[in-house]
């Protein structure tokens, strides 16, 4: 039974186009995340949300909107895409308020922009 | 601000010998948390230790464990025993406890049969 799951798993699409991936986790947890990992593999957090609340955002362009309509989801929506959006996508959760517990992350999202 | 450092980009070890992961931070913070984790090629990101920075004692998890040095802001990853399949990337991160988790570049890992 999958813990956190991303949907789709592969993206491609057309530069300009508006696309959204989706995330559910299954473990009860109050936080989830989104973060980047670019080609050189560089992991960075652009958004944390907690009771789905936003706590984190960082200084993500507006194109990026996340929304968690409840504590196991949270979704990203991203407008009028452009070639620098390419990268892999991970959604992570992690238990309780404290903000330093392990997290848990999906498989990923490859968004391939063309 | 703080930052996390992984000075080696590639590491090789031979199957069944010991290796030893580097990782340094900066932080003005007394209280945080450090975390290395695993991406195999599959691209899942596996936790593999965890240390609170109260903790003057090491984290171990098997053939995992870590060498803490606060003073120095050294956080090095031992894996013991290697095998094949601990070949990955890994990366070191740090929070202090507010919902950011700020990573490392990471090391690639080879073990050579």
């Amino acid at each position: 039974d999958t813990a956190v799951s991303q949907t789709p798993k592969y993206l491609v699409t057309q530069m300009g186009n508006d696309k959204s991936i989706k995330c559910e986790q299954n473990l009860g947890h109050d936080t989830m995340y989104w973060y980047k990992q670019d080609s050189k593999k560089f992991l960075k957090i652009m958004f944390s949300y907690n009771n789905k609340e936003l706590i984190i955002n960082e200084t993500v362009p507006n194109r990026f909107s996340p929304k968690s309509p409840d504590k196991a989801h949270l979704n990203l929506h991203i407008n009028s895409l452009e070639l620098g959006d390419s990268a892999v996508y991970f959604c992570a959760s992690s238990q309780g308020v404290q903000g330093h517990n392990e997290q848990f992350f999906g498989p990923g999202t490859r968004l391939t922009v063309l | 601000a703080q930052t996390v450092t992984q000075s080696q980009p590639e590491m090789s070890v031979q199957e069944a010998e010991t290796v030893t992961l580097s990782c340094t931070y900066d932080t003005s913070e007394s209280d945080y948390y450090l975390f290395w984790y695993k991406q195999p090629p599959s691209r899942q990101m596996i936790l593999v230790i965890r240390q609170e920075a109260y903790k003057q004692q090491n984290a171990t998890e098997n053939r995992f464990s870590v060498n803490f040095q606060k003073a120095a802001k050294s956080f090095s990853l031992k894996i013991s025993d290697s095998q094949l399949g601990d070949a990955a990337m890994y990366f070191c991160a740090y929070t202090s406890g507010t919902y950011k988790y700020i990573f490392g570049t990471g090391t690639r890992l080879k073990v050579l049969a």
